[in-house]
């Protein structure tokens, strides 16, 4: 398995406003990943956060509204710009072992008002 | 696109077996998984399957899979109160894609 912390656990944030959000894992992982789960939702991939490189953005979320940062194998971040109640959701990050596990974190609770 | 479905709610006496169903779409699927989310915690992997295989047991948990059918359950043996939770179906190609999950809830 994978120990994967994040911070902050929870957040009240005013419109107009960022947060990064971070994540940390215990031990270098190839693959790390971004998700956000809307209340009463599912998970959807935000982007693939990429060891060296831009971030693989998935359909329906940008750069500019969603940067991430991944500085090394063990560590990355993900802001949420500029934010709007709709934004109001939890953010997963996830990470791959191998070609077949992927765990997730605890997850941060952001609400927009 | 890609599609993963499961009932919203199951509600299930304790120490009765629950089984949750999940169809998918994609017959490129590697990996079959559940995940359990119990409340304000992230999501816990709780058993994949591989596409090749039929059933999985671990423990409590057994993952029946039917390929033909793109059909996939998790039955639980002898459901207990700490089992109530989210539990989210999800199939893998390139990427993950998650159902909107099954809220079981245990009836005393």
């Amino acid at each position: 398995s994978a120990v994967i912390s994040q911070k902050p656990s929870r957040d009240i944030c005013q419109r107009g406003t960022s947060l990064t959000i971070q994540c940390q894992v215990d031990s270098q992982v190839t693959m790390m990943f971004w998700y956000r789960q809307q209340p009463g939702q599912s998970l959807t991939l935000i982007a693939t956060a990429n060891q060296g490189s831009e971030a693989t953005y998935e359909s329906g979320f940008v750069i500019d509204k969603f940067p991430i940062s991944r500085p090394n194998l063990t560590f990355s971040t993900l802001t949420v710009s500029n934010m709007s109640p709709e934004d109001s959701s939890i953010y997963l990050c996830s990470v791959a072992r191998g070609t077949d596990t992927q765990y997730f974190g605890p997850g941060t609770r952001l609400t927009v008002l | 696109g890609e599609d993963v479905e499961q009932s919203l709610f199951l509600s299930v006496r304790e120490g009765d077996s629950s089984v949750i169903n999940c169809t998918y779409t994609d017959s490129s699927s590697t990996y079959l998984y559940w995940y359990k989310q119990e409340p304000g915690a992230g999501l816990q992997l709780l058993t994949y399957i591989f596409s090749n295989m039929d059933m999985k047991q671990d423990q409590r948990l057994t993952v029946l899979l039917n390929k033909k059918d793109k059909h996939l359950s998790l039955r639980i043996a002898d459901t207990q109160t700490g089992d109530s939770a989210i539990y989210f179906c999800a199939e893998r190609d390139d990427k993950i894609i998650f159902g909107k999950g099954t809220r079981l809830h245990i009836l005393p």
